[in-house]
């Protein structure tokens, strides 16, 4: 089955700096790729995807980008601010899987004050 | 309403009680599913259902009942549960399960649960 590993487990950056999180997938069946908030006490929010057909997508200081070769995908994010301080989860999904999502394993992003 | 709406936020049991949780969805979504997670860890898929029927079943003990009683609602009954099923639990809802096309998932807040 699909395998997602996601590095670093955690990150720590100053307000106003970028961060940038890295996820690496097994199945090249794989073709669609979301990315997840989830902030302490909530579930995990949908913040941005990507299909295989697209290499790049923004949404206003959030950023994915995906390599298919290389079968990995990375969230960044620029002008961090406080309010970015969650776990971030990637996550992978096979057209026509039943299992729908593989999740990574997390990463812990504090943004500095 | 884009909301998926879990009560109780939180619940303490004893390992001879019986509980449930509850899930709603107003979005017209025909997809719903029961998640667990552990802190500090991914979410772990337990059920999906279909308009209304069990497609999946992730080999989930059968003290974890699961309920739809109709699109918008999706019940998780509790019974004899053990001190390491304390967790999580996640509802989410997508517009459909046809494994066509992949489904943007909308969580829900959760139920944080503790079994005594």
């Amino acid at each position: 089955g699909e395998n997602v590993e996601q590095h670093p487990s955690t990150l720590s950056v100053q307000e106003g700096d970028s961060a940038v999180i890295k996820c690496t997938y097994s199945d090249s069946a794989s073709n669609y790729f979301p990315w997840y908030k989830q902030e302490l006490g909530k579930g995990p929010q949908l913040i941005i995807d990507i299909r295989s057909n697209v290499g790049e997508k923004k949404d206003q200081r959030i950023a994915v980008t995906l390599n298919k070769t290389a079968k990995h995908f990375s969230l960044h994010i620029t002008e961090t601010q406080p309010e970015d301080s969650a776990v971030y989860f990637c996550a992978a999904s096979i057209k026509g899987s039943a299992r729908q999502l593989t999740f990574g394993s997390g990463t812990q992003l504090t943004v500095l004050p | 309403d884009t909301e998926v709406t879990q009560t109780p936020k939180h619940l303490v049991m004893g390992m001879t009680n019986k509980k449930s949780l509850k899930c709603e969805q107003h979005m017209g979504h025909r997809a719903m599913y029961w998640y667990k997670q552990k802190a500090k860890k991914p979410p772990e898929l337990m059920f999906v259902y279909s308009y209304e029927k069990l497609s999946i079943n992730e080999s989930v003990p059968s003290r974890f009942s699961p309920e739809c009683p109709n699109s918008s609602l999706l019940n998780l009954h509790l019974h004899a549960l053990q001190p390491e099923d304390s967790a999580l639990y996640l509802c989410a809802s997508s517009l459909q399960y046809t494994g066509a096309v992949n489904e943007k998932l909308f969580f829900g807040s959760g139920t944080q649960l503790s079994v005594l």
